[in-house]
């Protein structure tokens, strides 16, 4: 019963480093999601994917860039970190109806 | 526009006491409609949900729901608040057509204390 798997939990990163975050899920859905979450912010979507091989920009894109090579795995990039990337990233599977979120991971860009 | 209102940031309510979370949406159309909660350092749980019908939902936990259409409201209601409560509650609207088909709305969260 894995559901939604994060990698990894914790990262800190120096300014411009680059990092992926890997999400895999395990229930054949068909949507993913990438989400940051930031104080007093609620969750926004970063990028999202309607199927393997297709990807969207949500409400706050700039920075970020995804990829869905397989249906079960959905990454997010940051090529060149920035103080203002520290958040905490949940990523969330569906199938149209119910998002299901992984555990998350707290990331710190000093 | 999508977007949802969570009027109260932070609510304190002692145990055993009825506790109501409000939510405000603007959409379109008739949407989805959800209560996450998140405890300390976890990810997003499914409290209920509406899709249609009975606008009166259950949820997990005791917690329920009433959708009011002609008030955009959705709020969280449970008649007895148990310590174990304490947790940061998210009401989100979800996309049921077009461009907005699978994406989540979420409003910026309520945080409910509980005093022993």
């Amino acid at each position: 019963n894995a559901g939604v798997t994060q990698t990894p939990k914790f990262r800190v990163l120096k300014t411009g480093q680059s990092m992926t975050l890997l999400c895999a899920q395990d229930m054949n859905h068909e949507y993913m999601y990438w989400y940051r979450q930031d104080p007093g912010m609620g969750l926004r979507l970063i990028h999202y994917s309607v199927g393997e091989g297709t990807t969207a920009k949500g409400e706050v894109p700039d920075g970020y860039n995804v990829s869905r090579l397989k249906k079960q795995n959905f990454l997010l990039g940051l090529e060149s970190a920035a103080p203002s990337q520290t958040s905490v990233y949940f990523c969330a599977s569906s199938d149209l109806g119910i998002q299901y979120f992984g555990a998350g991971t707290r990331l710190s860009v000093l | 526009a999508q977007s949802v209102t969570q009027p109260d940031i932070h609510i304190t309510v002692s145990e055993g006491a009825s506790l109501e979370l409000r939510c405000n949406y603007s959409y379109g159309a008739t949407p989805y409609l959800f209560w996450y909660v998140q405890s300390p350092g976890q990810g997003l749980q499914l409290l209920l949900k509406y899709f249609s019908g009975d606008t009166l939902v259950q949820g997990i936990k005791g917690f329920e729901a009433e959708f009011k259409r002609s008030q955009s409201s959705f709020n969280l209601r449970k008649p007895s608040v148990h310590w174990s409560d304490a947790a940061e509650y998210f009401c989100a609207v979800g996309g049921n057509r077009g461009s907005t088909l699978g994406r989540l709305y979420f409003g910026r969260g309520t945080q409910l204390t509980v005093w022993p």
